[in-house]
């Protein structure tokens, strides 16, 4: 399987400041036949499901704030929150679709400092 | 509104069956658009895909699981069915069924509110 390792575990940053978070992954998720990352963001905010946010490593869903962004390619990934906004505290996870089956990262939880 | 719920036991005792129901709203799981997955998550813990159903195609199972899950469907009721036997302590967790959109990834864009399910005897 496709290990995922997303780092740090954990971070606290200010209201307004940039959360940044990666996502390693153990082999390459880029095919290269279509140039297109197989990887996905998820925010988990407690007590509910996965949310998606990114799909193919930068494609942001519809209705999630243009504060979230997804770049990166081959086996590392970074998922940005520009500005941080106190609704964004949650748990992030990155997920490979590349090779089955599916996998995720480990998470890392976004607190407010 | 796609909508999905899912429902079942919330307690299984060990080396017994684990038998969950989603039903979808809003969608039909006999659409050649759509296919369908359930994913776990321990308590605390990270997410971990278990399988998933395409509908007249096939059905994907996780290796890690051994064999023991088997993912079927109940068209006339638009309901999904997740089994996983001989269950131990360890498969305690939030069980949830999603949807996948997208025929080329399999990433998940409607989830379910999920359902603990706990193994004790």
């Amino acid at each position: 399987d496709i290990v995922l390792t997303q780092s740090p575990d954990s971070l606290a940053v200010s209201l307004g400041e940039r959360a940044t978070i990666n996502c390693k992954s153990s082999q390459s998720v880029l095919y290269s036949s279509n140039n297109k990352n197989y990887l996905a963001w998820y925010q988990q905010k407690p007590g509910q499901p996965p949310k998606l946010l990114i799909s193919w490593a930068s494609a942001r869903e519809s209705g999630v704030p243009d504060r979230f962004s997804g770049s990166g390619s081959g086996t590392d990934f970074t998922l940005t929150i520009s500005s941080l906004q106190a609704e964004d505290v949650a748990v992030y996870y990155c997920q490979q679709y590349y090779r089955a089956p599916p996998t995720f990262g480990q998470g890392t939880r976004v607190e407010i400092k | 509104q796609l909508q999905l719920q899912e429902s079942g036991p919330r307690l299984v005792k060990p080396s017994e069956t684990l038998s969950l129901t989603c039903t979808v709203s809003g969608a039909s799981i006999t659409s050649n658009s759509y296919f369908w997955g359930w994913i776990r998550q321990p308590p605390g813990k990270g997410l971990e895909w278990l399988g998933a159903f395409y509908y007249s195609v096939s059905t994907d199972y996780n290796p890690s699981l051994m064999g023991r899950v088997t993912i079927s469907a109940d068209t006339s009721k638009n309901q999904l069915s997740l089994s996983l036997t001989s269950v131990t302590a360890s498969d305690t967790a939030v069980y949830y069924c999603a949807r996948r959109r997208d025929a080329y990834g399999q990433f998940f864009d409607y989830w379910g509110q999920g359902t603990l399910v706990t193994v004790s005897s």
